[in-house]
């Protein structure tokens, strides 16, 4: 199985300040073929379902505020949020779908300093 | 509004058996492959199964093979899982989860997911 790390587990950042979470795979994601890295970010807000942030490792659901952006190729990648909002609390999780079975990293919670 | 609905969770005692269903709406449903994403309290994020969008293929973690068979009914647009011999470490919010991407095959990124079905396994 692919092992997603994630660091740090949580990082509290003040407000307006930017957060910054790494994840690494145990091998890379990215599929030669299409130069395409098969990786996954999610928020989660307490008490919520995750909800999709990036895929392709920077590609931007719609609706996620341009504050947000990750990237990084094979089994190095970042989630940068540049400018951090009180409704950006969450725990934020990456996931590899190059193989199966998919995986997820640990988690990272994000709190207010 | 697409919108995915769980329903069946509930106490159960080791080594029985439960079945959860998510009713799918909003979309066209037998054109998204689906899973099941588990997670236990406090935990983090745990792949259970997909199924294509037909049907036809499915896939499942090792901790689950052999004990759960996901299912659907896209005539109803509802998607299953049956879960048998449950342990103690099954004991989690099960999340339904739509393929993102319009294709029937399973392709693994998931938006958006149901609000989840709380599945606690006690005696």
């Amino acid at each position: 199985d692919i092992v997603m790390t994630q660091s740090p587990d949580s990082l509290a950042v003040s407000l307006g300040e930017r957060a910054t979470i790494n994840c690494k795979s145990s091998q890379s994601v990215l599929y030669s073929s299409n130069n395409a890295n098969y990786l996954a970010w999610y928020q989660q807000k307490p008490g919520q379902p995750p909800k999709l942030l990036f895929y392709w490792a920077s590609a931007r659901e719609s609706a996620v505020p341009d504050r947000f952006s990750a990237g990084g190729s094979g089994t190095d990648f970042t989630l940068i949020i540049s400018s951090l909002q009180t409704e950006d609390v969450a725990t934020y999780y990456c996931q590899q779908y190059y193989d199966l079975p998919y995986t997820f990293g640990q988690g990272t919670k994000l709190e207010i300093k | 509004e697409v919108q995915l609905v769980e329903a069946g969770g509930g106490l159960v005692q080791p080594g029985g058996s439960l079945r959860l269903s998510c009713t799918a709406s909003g979309f066209t449903f037998s054109s998204h492959a689906m899973a099941w994403v588990r997670q236990a309290p406090g935990k983090g994020l745990e792949w259970v199964s997909a199924i294509s969008g037909g049907g036809a293929t499915t896939f499942y973690a090792d901790s689950v093979r052999g004990r759960f068979t996901i299912s659907r009914d896209n005539s109803r647009n509802t998607l299953y899982l049956q879960m048998n011999s449950l342990r103690a470490e099954d004991t989690a919010v099960y999340y339904c989860a739509r393929d993102f991407v319009v294709v029937t095959t399973v392709q693994g990124w998931f938006d958006p997911w149901g609000r989840g079905t709380l599945v606690t396994v006690s005696s």
